[in-house]
């Protein structure tokens, strides 16, 4: 069964500390893998995206490693604010289909 | 761009009664259109697809009769609840999926969502 699995699944840190959350999926053939930042009571919204051929992507303070041979990928978030107390999801598109396979998410908090 | 918006943001009705919620794409034309539903904790799960003149397919499990889903044009989708029970107080989510201009032509947006509360 095509899975995406994140770790851990809720995580605390203080204002300006990095963290690093886990993603890794089963799904096969594997399209892309998204990662998405969801505020509550509201819809997800794009931070990163990448192919099997791509390694890392950046978008501000927000860095996407993947490793497609141990379909494994990970967010890194550095200097953490506040803001970016939210849900994280981890989203892989198969080639079978194109269906969206989301992971449960890891909910993040950032305490002052 | 590429924004998708929903409407209404949040509703309260009384069971058994039907509401309809609106998805439109405000400045692309989206071919495919999709209906979320996410529970308290719970991650978003596909509820249909539907493509703009065509009829939407359902995942397994969706009862297609309850949950109408009506894609008219390329810019608006539309899911009606009916005979809404209290267990169908969720938070609905509509993406589109299209090429606007300048982006992705992979890439699947996400509406702010609808939280709906059956009493």
């Amino acid at each position: 069964k095509n899975q995406v699995e994140q770790s851990p699944q809720s995580l605390i840190i203080l204002e300006g500390k990095n963290c690093t959350l886990q993603c890794n999926y089963t799904v096969s053939p594997f399209s892309n893998l998204r990662w998405y930042k969801q505020d509550t009571g509201r819809g997800p919204v794009s931070l990163t995206i990448m192919t099997f051929s791509e390694n890392t992507k950046s978008n501000g303070r927000y860095t996407a490693t993947l490793d497609a041979d141990t379909k494994q990928s990970s967010l890194h978030i550095t200097a953490s604010q506040l803001s970016d107390s939210a849900s994280y999801i981890c989203v892989v598109r198969g080639n079978q289909g194109g269906k969206l396979i989301f992971g449960q998410g890891t909910e993040l908090s950032v305490k002052p | 761009g590429a924004v998708v918006s929903q409407h209404p943001s949040r509703v309260i009705c009384k069971s058994g009664t039907s509401v309809k919620i609106e998805c439109r794409s405000l400045d692309f034309q989206a071919t495919t259109m999709f209906w979320y539903r996410q529970f308290p904790k719970q991650s978003l799960m596909l509820m249909a697809t539907s493509n703009e003149g065509s009829k939407a397919t359902y995942e397994q499990g969706v009862e297609k009769d309850k949950f109408l889903i009506n894609h008219a044009s390329l810019t608006l989708s539309t899911l009606t609840v009916t005979s809404a029970h209290p267990e169908d107080s969720s938070f609905y989510i509509c993406s589109a999926s299209a090429s606007p201009p300048g982006r992705s032509s992979y890439e699947q947006y996400f509406g702010p969502g609808t939280r709906l509360t059956v009493t």
